[in-house]
């Protein structure tokens, strides 16, 4: 089993909608983190949280939010979609010290806003 | 912005030789690491690297970091077809917890 899933896996929906994007992950991991990465780009920084009690803004949160439901479940939410946010979406987590910020990732989600 | 800067863009080399990448950065870190990303699918860590180490291998893997020119370079011994993917660098600077990552690079192996 995956140890990081993200649902759904593709989405397409249109202006204005309301859309909720799931993680969840089996590696007891306190870090999670919500990227998304545009064509021919890197991955940007969404949002992170280092526990259940922390959320912190990344480098571009506006027009995003998230809810970390516990420690195994982080969730970002468009509260109204727009075609700029047409990506792909990626959740990712990692643990404290040790292999220092090595980040594991879920396999994405195709989000396509009309 | 970005920290991490790839170059080159794009890479196409025949299977069987060695390829070679390279990323600069703009702030002191904490350490550097390279992830693989085959096509539409989540990255994968290949390696991190210390910024008081200067080499590190893992199997055909070899990253070198620079620190004094703010640079690293990955380089993929004996390429195999399965190589083929984008290649990002990531860095973390010092007293930040988080990644930045560069706009990656997309290495083709030709068989």
């Amino acid at each position: 089993d995956a140890d990081v899933t993200q649902t759904p896996r593709n989405r397409i929906t249109k202006t204005g909608k309301r859309i909720m994007l799931e993680c969840s992950q089996t590696k007891g991991h306190d870090r999670m983190y919500w990227y998304r990465q545009d064509p021919g780009l890197g991955l940007r920084l969404i949002y992170y949280s280092f526990d259940v009690k922390d959320i912190n803004k990344g480098e571009i949160s506006d027009g995003y939010s998230v809810s970390r439901q516990a420690q195994a479940k982080f969730s970002l939410s468009l509260e109204s979609a727009i075609p700029n946010q047409t990506a792909l979406y990626f959740c990712a987590t990692s643990g404290v010290g040790g292999s220092g910020n090595e980040q594991f990732f879920g396999p994405g989600t195709r989000l396509t806003v009309l | 912005s970005q920290q991490g800067e790839e170059d080159p863009q794009a890479l196409s080399i025949q299977e069987g030789e060695n390829a070679t990448m390279n990323c600069s950065y703009k702030t002191s870190i904490n350490n550097l690491q390279w992830y693989r990303q085959n096509s539409g699918r989540g990255l994968v860590h290949l390696i991190l690297i210390r910024s008081n180490e200067r080499e590190k291998h893992s199997g055909r893997l070899r990253v070198t970091l620079d620190t004094s020119k703010k640079s690293s370079s990955l380089l993929i011994t004996a390429s195999r077809a399965a190589d083929t993917a984008s290649y990002f660098c990531a860095t973390v600077s010092q007293g930040a917890q988080k990644l930045v990552f560069g706009q990656g690079t997309r290495l083709t192996i030709n068989p």
